[in-house]
């Protein structure tokens, strides 16, 4: 059971580059995220998606777009990419389901670690 | 401005010790709390959590309580073990148009000596 699964793990940019960070579960979620990770400042939400073919911006949106053409799979993208974007991003998915947090504990990937030069 | 805080970057506890991770939170619309543990190179993973109308939650070696008037809750851990080494994350649930949200604190690193 894969879980949450994220594409790259590492990745090295130079400054206005662009490129595509893939989220994938295979747990039937509905809601999807993308947080960024930086020293000092825990996990911040940058998208998140209610279900398939919607996105909504979260705390920290600019610079990024989202795009969840398919329920499983939820894809971060820098068009431009600029060193303040160096960063640990974490994907995350969750039911959604109403109720307590037992219900919907968001499952995170791995991460990606990027780079921008 | 910060919502949820942890004061602490990091503790250090003897193995068989009690460690206790901290984290105040400002705003009073969070419904649940909870707390996830993360390991180096992997994702953070959910650990315990409590409803904002409950004032305790155990689970095994892990309690959490809840202070809401002083806004503040509280992860203890009893007896602390080596594997229980990560950095721990409070983060505060709130539900806004239907989406659940969550607001993280920065993490407190724990280290576990032996």
């Amino acid at each position: 059971n894969a879980g949450v699964t994220q594409t790259p793990k590492f990745r090295v940019l130079k400054t206005g580059q662009s490129m595509t960070l893939l989220c994938a579960q295979d747990m039937n979620h509905e809601y999807m995220y993308w947080y960024r990770q930086d020293p000092g400042m825990g996990l911040r939400l940058i998208h998140y998606s209610v279900g398939e073919g919607t996105t909504a911006k979260g705390e920290v949106p600019d610079g990024y777009n989202v795009s969840r053409l398919k329920k499983q799979n939820f894809l971060l993208g820098l068009e431009s990419a600029a060193p303040s974007q160096t960063s640990v991003y974490f994907c995350a998915s969750t039911d959604g389901l109403a109720g307590g947090p037992a219900k919907n504990i968001q499952y995170f990937g791995a991460g990606t670690r990027l780079s921008v030069l | 401005d910060q919502q949820v805080k942890q004061n602490s970057p990091s503790l250090s506890v003897q193995e068989g010790r009690i460690s206790i991770l901290n984290c105040d939170y400002t705003n009073s619309m969070f419904d649940y709390f909870l707390w996830y543990k993360k390991y180096p190179a992997e994702g953070p993973t959910f650990l315990i959590s409590i409803s904002s109308i409950k004032d305790k939650n155990e689970d095994g070696r892990f309690t959490v309580f809840l202070n809401k008037s002083a806004k503040h809750l509280s992860l203890h851990i009893v007896p602390s073990q080596p594997g229980d080494s990560a950095v721990y994350f409070c983060a505060a649930r709130s539900i806004i148009q239907g989406a659940q949200k969550l607001v993280f604190g920065q993490g407190t690193r724990l280290t576990i000596n032996p």
